[in-house]
């Protein structure tokens, strides 16, 4: 079955403490990317990837890091969260010109 | 800057009616646009494609516009069921990245 993975579906951890926010696709896309949605301010783009070793920022990009290693794999990283990071991310990957498939989210607490 | 909108207040229908929403961008000149549908705490799931030189195109009951001299593209649910009650979201690319609309929901009563 196609799909995205992520992993954890929920967290919540303490302001400081890195982080890491999996996410796997088992499609061969090259394109990849991490969404934060935010109530009032809808989706937004954080960074994204279009191929292997090729990462760029999205229009969110501050207190993330990413990477991409392998084709299917694109984890998110935070390195010290703050409680303005409080928000539920998405997952996406897709091939050129096609549409994207969606992770099941995760929705990431800090205190 | 490059700006999507859509209409963001709720779109209250009768079961059976055609739903039509709206998506406007400004500072795109986009080779496709999609439209995707989301549910509370879930995944956006791709709905719809229509690339530049496509004026219309069509999956089961809906059915997308795209105009690139009016810089919109319109979404229209015929026969609209309590089923498609969910908030509908545009989506563009540019220089790579992917920008979304802020969505519109879309509630159909019985």
């Amino acid at each position: 079955e196609a799909q995205v993975t992520q992993n954890p579906r929920y967290l919540i951890t303490v302001t400081g403490k890195k982080l890491t926010v999996t996410c796997s696709q088992n499609m061969n896309h090259e394109y990849m990317s991490w969404y934060r949605q935010d109530p009032g301010l809808g989706l937004r783009q954080i960074y994204y990837s279009m191929n292997v070793e090729v990462t760029d920022k999205g229009d969110v990009p501050e207190g993330y890091k990413v990477s991409r290693k392998e084709k299917r794999n694109f984890p998110l990283i935070l390195e010290s969260p703050s409680p303005n990071q409080t928000s539920l991310y998405f997952c996406a990957s897709s091939s050129p010109g096609q549409g994207a498939f969606f992770g099941q989210g995760t929705r990431l607490t800090v205190v | 800057s490059q700006k999507i909108e859509q209409n963001s207040e709720a779109l209250n229908i009768q079961e059976g009616k055609t739903a039509t929403l709206t998506c406007n961008y400004t500072n795109y000149s986009p080779a496709y646009l999609q439209w995707y549908r989301q549910d509370p705490g879930r995944g956006p799931v791709f709905l719809l494609l229509i690339r530049e030189n496509e004026k219309e195109k069509r999956k089961e009951r809906l059915k997308v516009t795209f105009d690139t001299t009016l810089k919109q593209s319109l979404f229209h649910i015929t026969a609209s069921q309590p089923a498609d009650s969910a908030t509908y979201l545009c989506a563009l690319r540019g220089w790579g990245k992917f920008q979304f609309g802020a969505g519109t929901q879309v509630v159909v009563t019985p």
